[in-house]
């Protein structure tokens, strides 16, 4: 069982929709979550950075971290095509390298 | 704005070729890291160094792979023979704190075929 689970998708939306992804986690000691956006290839680049559980909230994205669940979430209101590309959550624990989720694509149609 | 520079960005080889990829990082980051991403998969770690130390090569096939950072600043990652499974991105990441805490920058990647 991998650490970091994430549905691959494709998850296809019209424009405007309200758009929620999701990761669950296995490893407790996991303190740092984030999600990077990699459009097609391309490297990743950051998105969200949370530290430990609770929301956040940066424009039309937001984070949530559940550690009781193990379950991190991130929503994005009205999504727009430019958005269309891969989400990976990616979480860790102090100076370990970060464990990536398989990626999430999303397709928003205009 | 700075960036993570990678070389060549596509590179196609036969089986049992040797292939080197380099990595230039973000000035000032002693963290590098070296991920490989397979299609429709996530990242995952090949080799962490901090400066010039190995921090993390637990997941490199140590038989095939090798990578070193010899002053410290560019990074070269090398696959010795190459073989049909290594087809993958690999991807050069830096920052400026080591591990999770840090914000990882990424290079654009190079895309190895194997034929």
């Amino acid at each position: 069982q991998k650490e970091v689970e994430q549905d691959p998708g494709p998850l296809s939306v019209p424009e405007g929709a309200i758009v929620s992804l999701n990761c669950t986690y296995s490893n407790s000691a996991f303190q740092y979550f984030m999600w990077y956006r990699q459009y097609s290839r391309k490297g990743p680049e950051l998105l969200m950075y949370t530290y430990s559980s609770g929301n956040k909230e940066d424009g039309r994205f937001t984070a949530q971290v559940d550690k009781s669940s193990k379950y991190i979430s991130l929503f994005i209101r009205d999504s727009q095509p430019s958005d269309s590309a891969t989400y990976l959550c990616a979480m860790g624990t102090g100076r370990r390298a970060l464990t990536f989720g398989s990626g999430t694509r999303l397709q928003v149609q205009p | 704005e700075a960036e993570v520079a990678q070389s060549p960005r596509y590179k196609i080889t036969e089986k049992s070729q040797a292939v080197a990829f380099w990595c230039d990082p973000i000035s000032g980051h002693a963290t590098l890291y070296w991920y490989r991403q397979i299609l429709g998969q996530g990242p995952e770690l090949l080799v962490q160094f901090q400066d010039e130390s190995v921090v993390d090569d637990s997941q490199l096939p140590k038989d095939r792979f090798s990578a070193e950072r010899l002053k410290g600043v560019d990074s070269t990652l090398k696959i010795q023979p190459a073989e049909l499974g290594d087809s993958a991105m690999y991807l050069c990441a830096s920052s400026s704190i080591q591990g999770a805490t840090g914000e990882l920058f990424f290079g654009e990647g190079s895309r190895l075929t194997v034929l």
